[in-house]
């Protein structure tokens, strides 16, 4: 069974600083990786997806790579805004595209 | 379009009550997914439609556990005999069909069983 860690569990950082989350997975026969943010009690909002065949997407302030072989994923926040602060998951797909697994999400803090 | 939306928002049970779901996905998309969420984790994957044929289920979904898709359209989950732990946040997302395709997530359903 595919498993999925994200490391830091919690980041607390000042406004303006960039920053990397990070996203390990076991099985790199993966079918794509999507990233999230979720604000308390709310769902998930979509961030960026990487096709398995592809390695990096950009949206705006936001970057994320994908390395397969190492079973990495990595989100790269530019110039972070107290907006941001927020729980970040990262969900990858089984090579079906049938399920999908998340991690346990990285909780962000940006300190004005 | 209005996204994917579910309904109830809340709903507080008590144990040994049913209980049912609803999710109406974004029109054009043929994939529907529900996951379960507890307070501190990533969501749960439970069961996989493509259009009205359920085609994963996760041993999570024991047999007091069901869902369908008539018509390939919205989606409901029913939970029978809930019990405590069946407390959570219960998330409907859909798609489009292929590994382009993003997951697109409702607000979820809030369930408590007292």
């Amino acid at each position: 069974k595919q498993e999925v860690t994200q490391i830091p569990a919690a980041l607390s950082v000042p406004e303006g600083e960039n920053l990397v989350l990070n996203c390990s997975f076991t099985d790199s026969a993966i079918y794509n990786l999507q990233w999230f943010r979720q604000d308390p009690g709310k769902g998930l909002t979509s961030l960026l997806l990487i096709q398995s065949s592809q390695r990096e997407q950009t949206s705006g302030r936001l970057n994320a790579s994908l390395d397969k072989s190492s079973g990495r994923s990595t989100l790269y926040i530019a110039a972070s805004q107290p907006g941001d602060s927020a729980t970040y998951l990262c969900a990858v797909g089984a090579n079906t595209g049938n399920q999908f697994y998340f991690g346990t999400g990285t909780s962000l803090t940006v300190i004005p | 379009d209005t996204g994917v939306s579910q309904n109830p928002r809340h709903k507080i049970t008590k144990r040994g009550q049913n209980v049912t779901f609803r999710c109406d996905p974004i029109s054009e998309h043929n994939r529907l997914y529900w996951y379960r969420q507890t307070l501190g984790q990533g969501p749960e994957f439970l069961t996989y439609f493509q259009n009205e044929a359920q085609l994963e289920k996760s041993r999570l979904l024991s047999d007091r556990f069901s869902a369908e898709r008539p018509k390939g359209s919205f989606s409901t989950l029913e939970i029978q005999r809930t019990e405590q732990g069946d407390s959570a946040m219960y998330l409907c997302a859909s798609s489009q069909s292929g590994f382009l395709y993003e997951q697109y997530f409702g607000p979820g359903t809030r369930l408590t069983v007292t």
